[in-house]
């Protein structure tokens, strides 16, 4: 069975600052995709990144940065500088070949509170 | 480029009813997925369907089903309405090219079940 822990239920922090959400997963297969996805309070959920199993180099994308690390299953995010419109709640989720590739396992989420 | 759209956005029912929740891929994508959010259970996969075959089925009770129309839009469809019920119904859709699982997401419906 495949697993996404997200540990950090909420997080506020005030602009400016950097700011880094957990995720750690579980899976038995040896080729997987890893996803961050943002929901704002719209509802509707953002595609921020994926990463295959086999590319464990870290990605910066502006003000995002991503640590993949296989050794501790972990694949972390960090803001830098955060913004007030960073407030949303983050999903950390993982996919693999067992359950079908367009099956996400969703961590619980990270709200997110960045305040001026 | 048209997102995914879904509809009724927002919708209240009573237990015992049904209710049957619509949504339309972006143009191309043959992959359309369904998932449950609530509070206490967060995002759970309901079921995914492709070329109007199920190709995957989640954990739940036979009162939920989809089905999938030769446009690729989809309907998921829930009978005998109970409390539990009550969530944010996502869907979402991709190309299905490489089959990796990304997934372009609607807004969601929102239903609430008294």
């Amino acid at each position: 069975a495949q697993k996404v822990t997200q540990a950090q239920t909420e997080i506020s922090v005030v602009e400016k600052e950097d700011v880094t959400l957990d995720c750690v997963y579980e899976t038995r297969d040896t080729t997987y995709y890893l996803f961050w996805y943002k929901q704002p309070p719209s509802g509707e959920l953002v595609f921020l990144i994926r990463r295959n199993s086999f590319d464990e180099q870290n990605e910066i994308s502006g003000r995002y940065s991503w640590n993949f690390q296989k050794s501790t299953s972990s694949f972390n995010f960090t803001i830098t500088a955060s913004q007030v419109v960073d407030s949303a709640v983050y999903f950390c989720a993982l996919s693999a070949p067992n359950s079908g590739y367009s099956t996400l396992t969703f961590g619980k989420g990270t709200m997110l509170l960045v305040s001026p | 480029k048209a997102g995914v759209t879904q509809t009724p956005r927002y919708l209240i029912k009573t237990r015992g009813q049904q209710v049957t929740l619509s949504c339309s891929p972006i143009s191309g994508h043959r992959s359309v997925s369904w998932y449950q959010q609530t509070p206490g259970q967060g995002l759970q996969f309901l079921f995914e369907y492709f070329s109007e075959t199920q190709r995957n089925k989640g954990n739940f009770p036979g009162r939920f089903s989809g089905r999938q129309f030769s446009n690729s839009r989809s309907e998921m469809n829930v009978s005998t309405l109970e409390l539990g019920d009550s969530a944010l119904y996502l869907c979402a859709s991709s190309l299905d090219k490489l089959n990796t699982g990304e997934l372009f997401f609607g807004e969601g419906s929102r239903l609430t079940v008294l």
